[in-house]
């Protein structure tokens, strides 16, 4: 069964905070991982696809590490702000190249205090 | 340009009726897909399009749900007899392509309550 498991499952930090949150996945047949930020009332919105080993990527303060060889995968929040409060989600596509229907986790709850 | 759209936004109806929910999705992308998710759940993979192939139903609860694409484009999921189980946020995504590292656009949701 594919299994992709999000951790904390809620985080509570404070202004000016920095955080990190982990996602595993089977790191066999892997393809690509997603990640998504879903805040209330709102459509979630695709921060990064990451596919190769050792990638890195940046999107503002958000930033994003990969390991495929032991399956996880870090993203990280540098002076967290009220407005990065959201459900940051992590997704595999099991059928790896051939579709991209995903299997998503149950992502980390996120709480930025002023 | 124009995202993904859901309607309706909001939906409430009464256990054992019918209910269908409309995405339209990014022009031009091929692939396009149902996802829900239940409370305390985690999203939820329903069914999927992929231009003119038979679509992946896998994901898709029981008998009661279906869904097609029309022309291409509009898809249409429809729950008949619904249950309270089935009170859920659904969102419909669309991308270019349904190759595994393609980013998926989502629409805004459609929230079904079944009282």
């Amino acid at each position: 069964i594919l299994n992709v498991e999000q951790s904390p499952q809620s985080l509570h930090v404070q202004e000016g905070d920095s955080t990190n949150f982990t996602c595993s996945f089977p790191s066999s047949n892997f393809y690509a991982l997603h990640w998504y930020r879903w805040e209330t009332a709102k459509s979630p919105e695709a921060l990064f696809v990451m596919t190769l080993n050792g990638d890195e990527k940046k999107k503002g303060r958000i930033s994003a590490t990969l390991n495929t060889k032991e399956g996880y995968s870090y993203l990280y929040i540098k002076g967290s702000q009220p407005e990065d409060s959201a459900t940051y989600l992590c997704a595999f596509p099991p059928l790896s190249r051939y579709g991209n229907k995903l299997v998503f986790g149950a992502g980390t709850i996120l709480r930025v205090k002023s | 340009g124009a995202g993904v759209s859901q309607s309706p936004s909001n939906k409430v109806t009464e256990k054992g009726k019918d209910v269908e929910l409309r995405c339209d999705p990014i022009s031009g992308h091929t692939a396009l897909y149902w996802y829900r998710q239940s409370l305390g759940q985690g999203l939820e993979f329903l069914i999927y399009f992929q231009g003119n192939s038979a679509p992946d139903k896998s994901g898709l609860p029981s008998d009661r749900f279906s869904a097609e694409r029309t022309g291409g484009s509009v898809s249409t999921l429809t729950i008949q007899r619904t249950q309270q189980e089935d009170s859920a946020v659904y969102l419909c995504a669309s991308s270019a392509h349904d190759r595994g590292g393609e980013t998926q656009y989502f629409g805004p949701g459609t929230r079904l309550l079944v009282l």
